[in-house]
C-alpha cells in the first residue's frame, strides 16, 4: 500500500483558500486518492476522491498532477467550522478496504 | 446523520467486565469495519467483514471478539480489557470491501471507551 505524507498542521483565517498537499510517491496504477475530514469525537467523513487531473464537488477540489505522486486538497473560503483533521489516503482495487490512516493534517481556522 | 449508528456513545468498564459495542448501518452496504483511535494516534484498522465473512484481522488481541450476524450489524465483544484499550472505537461500512476502489467508507461517531 502506498504511504502518504502530509503536513502535521496548518493555520488559516476565515475566508481564505486552504490548500493541503499530500505526497504519495509510491502510488500504483490502480490507486485512487481519497480525502477524509474528522472533527473531535466524531468519525471521519468522506470529502472527495479522485484518480487524475481535477475533481470538484460542493465542498472541495482535488488537484492531481500527471505523475500522480502528490495531490492537493483545496478548500475555498474556509470558515471556523472547517477546523478539523484532514486525512489523505491511497487505496487500490485489491485492498481498497485496507485504508491506512496516517496522522493527517490538523487545520486550525482563526477568526 | 451518516447512516452508521454506534451504541453506546460512551462506555466505562472495569478490566474484569464483559461488554459489547454495537454498530448498525442503514446504507445497504456489504462491508463493515472496526477501527481503534487512541489519543493523538492515527486510526488503526482492527477487523473487516465482507458479506458477513471476516476478511481481515489486523493482529488484534483475543480480548476483542467481533461478530457480524448480517451485513447491517456488527458487534465488538469486549472482555478482560486493559487500560491501554481505552480509545475511540469507530465502525465503518462501504458498498463492497473488495470491489472497485472508489467506494468511500462511511463512519459512525464511535464509542468512547474508558477502562478503569
Amino acid at each position: 500500500l502506498a504511504k502518504t505524507t502530509q503536513p502535521i498542521s496548518m493555520d488559516s483565517y476565515e475566508g481564505q483558500e486552504v490548500n493541503i498537499t499530500c505526497s504519495h510517491n509510491n502510488i500504483a496504477t490502480n490507486d485512487y486518492i481519497t480525502w477524509y475530514q474528522q472533527f473531535p469525537s466524531q468519525g471521519p467523513r468522506f470529502i472527495i476522491q479522485g484518480y487524475k487531473t481535477k475533481v470538484t464537488n460542493e465542498v472541495a477540489s482535488l488537484f492531481i498532477p500527471a505523475d500522480r505522486k502528490s495531490s492537493t486538497l483545496s478548500l475555498p473560503r474556509v470558515s471556523l467550522s472547517d477546523t478539523a483533521v484532514y486525512y489523505c489516503l491511497v487505496g487500490d482495487m485489491d485492498s481498497s478496504y485496507k485504508l491506512i490512516f496516517g496522522s493527517g493534517t490538523r487545520l486550525l481556522v482563526r477568526p | 446523520e451518516t447512516g452508521v449508528t454506534q451504541t453506546p456513545r460512551h462506555l466505562v468498564m472495569g478490566m474484569t467486565n464483559k461488554k459489547s459495542l454495537k454498530c448498525e448501518q442503514h446504507l445497504g452496504h456489504n462491508a463493515m469495519y472496526w477501527y481503534k483511535q487512541s489519543a493523538k494516534k492515527p486510526l488503526e484498522l482492527m477487523f473487516v467483514y465482507n458479506f458477513k465473512e471476516q476478511t481481515e484481522n489486523n493482529s488484534v488481541p483475543s480480548r476483542f471478539s467481533p461478530e457480524c450476524p448480517n451485513s447491517s450489524h456488527l458487534f465488538l465483544h469486549l472482555h478482560t480489557l486493559q487500560p491501554e484499550d481505552s480509545a475511540l472505537y469507530l465502525c465503518a461500512s462501504s458498498q463492497d470491501g473488495q470491489g472497485a476502489p472508489n467506494q468511500p467508507q462511511h463512519f459512525g461517531d464511535g464509542t468512547r471507551l474508558s477502562i478503569l
